[in-house]
């Protein structure tokens, strides 16, 4: 069955530092979403993209978050620089049919951890 | 008031027991809904869409309440394995095909 994957599983960084996280969503979808979920907190909308631009972002979403589609298979979020309360589980999702059908299937995630 | 609102639970049942979560949207304009099945930790698993005429999957019901503007998940014959956080979502206000999540309601299935 196909799978959005995500790497790497567990990020550690200082403060300050730029990281990336990468997924590969599922190969014949259109539309990709990153989303994130603070411990015990409820799964929260980052972004939204289709067609090489971002369609929607929410307010967590600032200057210091980027995300990019570099070649045919690849959806990157990248933060400039992390803060303390950037830590969180980072979900990347995907879906075939966009607004109207919003199935969306989740990558397994990746824990960052900033100190 | 929020967006998507589910009450958190816990839910603590006896496995074989019947159990039912509401969960409240805030957009009268909203289409879409889902139940997701959350594991600790662990990502988001499209359970089942929630349409209009109602949705069965096994031991599994889904509801749309669109005057109360509400969706139920019902569970019949609940089983060990059912523990979980489950989250309803919707695509809210947007046209970009987001979905916007509750906060969950966490469901212990006991022995």
């Amino acid at each position: 069955e196909p799978e959005v994957t995500q790497t790497p599983s567990h990020q550690v960084t200082q403060m300050g530092q730029e990281v990336i996280l990468r997924c590969v969503p599922i190969s014949n979808h259109l539309y990709f979403y990153w989303y994130r979920q603070i411990l015990g907190q409820k799964v929260e909308f980052l972004v939204s993209f289709y067609n090489n631009e971002i369609s929607e972002k929410s307010e967590i979403f600032d200057d210091q978050f980027s995300v990019e589609r570099p070649d045919g298979s690849n959806f990157t979020l990248k933060i400039r620089s992390t803060k303390l309360e950037d830590s969180a589980m980072y979900f990347c999702a995907s879906s075939e049919a966009g607004p109207g059908d919003e199935k969306l299937f989740f990558g397994s995630g990746t824990q960052l951890s900033v100190l | 008031r929020k967006e998507v609102e589910q009450d958190p639970g816990p839910f603590n049942v006896p496995e074989g027991a019947t159990v039912a979560f509401n969960c409240t949207y805030s957009n009268s304009a909203s289409q879409s809904f889902f139940w997701y099945r959350q594991d600790c930790r662990k990502e988001p698993k499209l359970l089942m869409s929630v349409y209009s005429s109602g949705n069965e999957d096994g031991r599994f019901t889904a509801q749309l309440n669109r005057a109360s503007q509400y969706i139920s998940l019902l569970i019949r014959d609940s089983k060990l394995s059912d523990s979980a956080t489950y989250l309803c979502a919707s695509h809210g206000s947007s046209n970009t095909g987001k979905l916007i999540f509750g906060q969950g309601t966490t469901l212990q299935v006991k022995p």
